[in-house]
């Protein structure tokens, strides 16, 4: 799997959008570009996923450059409870085991 | 979406005891599982790949003879920590993927041996 990296830690104000970036320079075609969350204590939680097209659900955004070799992913009104680490990792679908990074803790501030 | 169960989410046993986590797909059948450790502070990291009706594959560094696997169901493994000791203590990770997707993950068993 190709290797990611993200700042280690972001803050973002209550209310406001609060927006992720991830470098993967050596994703290859098969790989997708996948977003987990971490609340303390718990399970990752699955956000949102990606080939190359920008995507969009309940949860989040996420935009991926045509190159394909970073992403953004964008929670667009952020709330406390949106604090956690998050991680973005570049994996092939289906059975395949994923490797997680450090991830960015964000903090979202009151 | 996808839900995936633990039982215990916590559990504290005396050192040298085994000591058996249950992972469990429950709105779907999942050929393929994985188990993940996690250490305070730090990120998951993968330990081994369960396989239903086959020997799981461990990651380098894992004792497979320790770290006892079981997937007799399309819908359950088990992960069995044997002789445990403090160094064992761990947050305990499970996964599944139900189709061509992500994958979803079990909320954790926090395992302490004393």
């Amino acid at each position: 799997d190709a290797k990611t990296t993200q700042p280690p830690s972001m803050d973002c104000a209550e209310g406001r959008a609060a927006n992720l970036p991830c470098n993967h320079s050596t994703i290859s075609g098969n790989e997708y570009v996948y977003w987990y969350r971490q609340i303390h204590s718990q399970g990752p939680q699955y956000i949102i996923h990606g080939l190359k097209n920008n995507e969009t659900n309940e949860m989040a955004s996420l935009i991926i450059t045509e190159d394909r070799k970073s992403s953004t992913l964008i929670l667009p009104h952020a709330t406390l409870r949106d604090t956690a680490v998050y991680y973005c990792i570049a994996g092939q679908t289906g059975a395949n085991n994923l490797f997680f990074g450090t991830g960015t803790r964000l903090t979202v501030i009151p | 979406g996808a839900v995936v169960s633990q039982h215990p989410s916590w559990v504290i046993c005396k050192s040298g005891t085994s000591v058996k986590i249950e992972c469990r797909s429950l709105d779907f059948q999942a050929t393929t599982m994985f188990w993940y450790r996690q250490f305070p502070k730090q990120s998951l990291m993968l330990m081994a790949t369960s396989n239903e009706g086959s020997k799981a594959t461990y990651e380098q560094g894992v004792e497979k003879d320790k770290f006892l696997i079981n997937h007799a169901s399309l819908t359950l493994s088990t992960l069995t920590v044997t002789s445990a000791h403090p160094e064992d203590s761990s947050f305990y990770i499970c996964s599944a993927s139900p189709w061509a997707s992500g994958q979803f993950f079990g909320p954790g068993t926090r395992l302490t041996v004393l």
